[in-house]
């Protein structure tokens, strides 16, 4: 099964610094999904990377995937006080053309004014 | 924009109890899933469902869970009798299409609390 190491496991930042969120994969990575959770709510659909190299942005944040080193970073710009929450990747296994999907344990992103 | 949406939002039930949790996927998907997330853990895959039968299922979906897509719209988990670890948040989700190339939209959860 696909094992998802996410770091660090908690970031606390000033508002208007960039940050760096890494999730490294136990497998090839084919695909990787990026969600943001709130604490006791669900999770809401960032970005999807379906290809080696791909990058992806919305809004202030962007998110690539190295293929070759198993990892998916999500970059944050000038954060702000409504980025604050809970960062997790997701990811398929291979062997699955059916939908599950594998998650880190998250990030925890605090910003403060 | 549409959203999935599941209720109740937290249900309490004794230990040994049925309960049964409710989502109403987004209108234009045909894939559906659950999932649960202990306190403190990651999100767990329970089970996939496409074309009225389940596709896959996880070692924690056991006979005690099923699930069932009664009309068009409502797509639910049943847990048949209820033990504390059960006590979770559950998550429905639904996607367009198959892994891989579409994304799956997750509702807000229900907290289930078993005493």
């Amino acid at each position: 099964s696909q094992e998802l190491e996410q770091s660090p496991q908690s970031l606390i930042v000033q508002e208007g610094k960039n940050l760096t969120i890494n999730c490294t994969s136990s497998k090839t990575l084919y695909g990787l999904y990026w969600y943001k959770q709130k604490y006791g709510e669900g999770l809401i659909f960032l970005m999807m990377l379906q290809k080696g190299g791909e990058e992806k942005s919305h809004e202030k944040i962007t998110a690539k995937l190295d293929e070759k080193k198993q990892q998916s970073s999500l970059h944050i710009t000038a954060s702000q006080p409504s980025h604050a929450g809970i960062y997790l990747c997701g990811a398929h296994d291979r062997g699955s053309t059916l939908g599950r999907l594998y998650f880190g344990r998250g990030t925890q992103l605090t910003v403060w004014p | 924009e549409p959203e999935v949406t599941q209720t109740p939002s937290h249900q309490v039930t004794q230990m040994g109890q049925e309960v049964i949790l409710r989502c109403v996927p987004i209108s234009n998907h045909l894939y559906f899933y659950w999932y649960r997330q202990i306190l403190g853990q990651k999100v767990e895959f329970l089970v996939s469902f496409y074309n009225n039968e389940i596709s896959e299922k996880s070692e924690i979906f056991d006979d005690q869970f099923s699930v069932e897509r009664p009309d068009g719209s409502n797509f639910t988990l049943k847990i048949r009798s209820t033990k504390l670890e059960d006590s979770a948040m559950y998550f429905c989700a639904s996607s367009e299409g198959v892994a891989y190339l579409s994304p799956q939209h997750f509702g807000d959860g229900t907290r289930l609390s078993i005493l």
